[in-house]
């Protein structure tokens, strides 16, 4: 079983509609992350978690909230979805406290906004 | 602002030949550094890393990394490459170690022709 995993794979929604992308994880990690990936322009850090209670805005958060429900999951919203959402995405998480570390990624949810 | 520059987009190489990919960043503190790799239709995963020591860093499937701090730079390498080696290849630089805040390049599309 991946040790991070998303729900949906793939989802295709319309515009102005709400969708959720979950996100669990079974390595103990404490952060989690979540990215879009875009051709050309690699990956962008939409939001990221240190903990349960520790929420931040990365570089791109407009238009996305999330929720950490629990130390395992941490999941993405697009309240209002448009066009230019249509991406990748990613879940990642890595381990808290320590200086020297790897973020795992899960293995993508494609949105497509129509 | 930080970034991080992968300057070939595209590569295309037969099999067998010699494989390098450039990647700099810019910023003066200390730095974790990883190359990533992306198979079609598959989640990013880890080839290599960087945290401190020899910096010449080996890392799966034959790959190789050299960490040059003078020249802010650290290139991916691998001396045959081979057909399944077609992938996306993305560098990515961890700016506070132990903050997780991966700061990835816009990747580097290899197709390597049997």
């Amino acid at each position: 079983d991946a040790d991070v995993t998303q729900t949906p794979r793939n989802r295709i929604t319309k515009t102005g509609k709400r969708i959720m992308l979950e996100c669990s994880q079974t390595k103990g990690h404490d952060r989690m992350y979540w990215y879009r990936q875009d051709p050309g322009l690699g990956l962008r850090l939409i939001y990221y978690s240190f903990d349960v209670k520790d929420i931040n805005k990365g570089e791109i958060s407009d238009g996305y909230s999330v929720s950490r429900q629990a130390q395992a999951k941490f999941s993405l919203s697009l309240e209002s979805a448009i066009p230019n959402q249509t991406a990748l995405y990613f879940c990642a998480t890595s381990e808290g406290g320590a200086l020297n570390t790897e973020a795992f990624f899960g293995q993508g949810t494609r949105l497509t906004v129509v | 602002a930080q970034s991080v520059s992968q300057h070939n987009h595209h590569v295309i190489l037969s099999e067998a030949a010699s494989l390098e990919l450039g990647c700099n960043y810019s910023y003066g503190g200390t730095v974790n550094l990883f190359w990533y790799v992306q198979y079609p239709g598959q989640h990013l995963q880890l080839l290599l890393k960087y945290f401190s020591g020899d910096p010449l860093v080996k890392g799966i499937k034959g790959f190789e990394a050299e960490f040059i701090k003078s020249k802010f730079s650290f290139n991916l390498r691998k001396p045959s490459v081979q057909w399944s080696d077609t992938a996306e290849y993305f560098c990515a630089v961890n700016l506070n170690p132990g903050f997780q805040k991966l700061v990835f390049g816009t990747g580097t599309r290899l197709l390597v022709s049997p």
